[in-house]
């Protein structure tokens, strides 16, 4: 089955500097790759997505990579504010099977 | 919309004891799953549905059951409560498969087992 691994498990970064989360996966057939983000006390919330036929995608400060070659994929957030602060997991996934997750990445950001 | 609800947030239980945890959702998802939480582990799944009437077993099903009789509704059986199984649990629920369809989380139930 799929294995998903995320690296580093804790992060802190200046405001305003860049963050970047990476993770690989095992199974070339895994085709959907989403990013969730979880702040304190809550459920984790999709953040972004990318799918197996694009390369790179963004929105606003996020952005996520996929390298389908080497199998690795990445979260970049740029000009970090605070409120980003949360733990982020990367997941990945083949057709309708379940995701699967990575173990997560704990994002400090230091005002 | 409420979304994804489970309840209760926070729960104890003594080593032995059976109980339910809740979830609902009221988006007409078809697909329901229960994730647990530890730290340094990540998202763990439990079991899924991909409708009523149909569930399946996830990564970590031992010690747990689940049904789904209605759409709405997934709850989590714990039939005899281990030390083991103290954690975060959290309910989700997709329109699709989640490669299909954005997977929505409950707020999480904290489980103790003493």
């Amino acid at each position: 089955g799929e294995n998903v691994e995320q690296h580093p498990s804790t992060l802190s970064v200046q405001e305003g500097d860049s963050a970047v989360i990476k993770c690989t996966y095992s199974d070339s057939a895994s085709n959907y790759f989403p990013w969730y983000k979880q702040e304190l006390g809550k459920g984790p919330q999709l953040i972004i997505d990318i799918r197996s036929n694009v390369g790179e995608k963004k929105d606003q400060r996020i952005a996520v990579t996929l390298n389908k070659t080497a199998k690795h994929f990445s979260l970049h957030i740029t000009e970090t504010q605070p409120e980003d602060s949360a733990v982020y997991f990367c997941a990945a996934i083949s057709g309708n099977t379940p995701l699967v997750f990575g173990k997560g990445t704990r994002l400090s950001v230091i005002a | 919309n409420a979304g994804v609800t489970q309840t209760p947030k926070f729960q104890v239980l003594k080593t032995g004891q059976s109980m339910t945890l809740q979830c609902a959702q009221d988006m007409n998802h078809e697909y329901m799953s229960w994730y647990r939480q530890d730290p340094g582990m990540g998202l763990r799944l439990i079991h899924y549905s991909v409708g009523a009437g149909i569930t399946d077993q996830g990564e970590v099903p031992n010690g747990y059951n689940v049904s789904r009789s209605t759409t709405e509704d997934f709850p989590l059986r714990l039939l005899s409560a281990a030390p083991s199984q103290t954690s975060v649990y959290f309910c989700a629920s997709s329109y699709a498969a989640p490669g299909l369809g954005e997977q929505y989380f409950g707020p999480g139930t904290r489980l103790t087992v003493t």
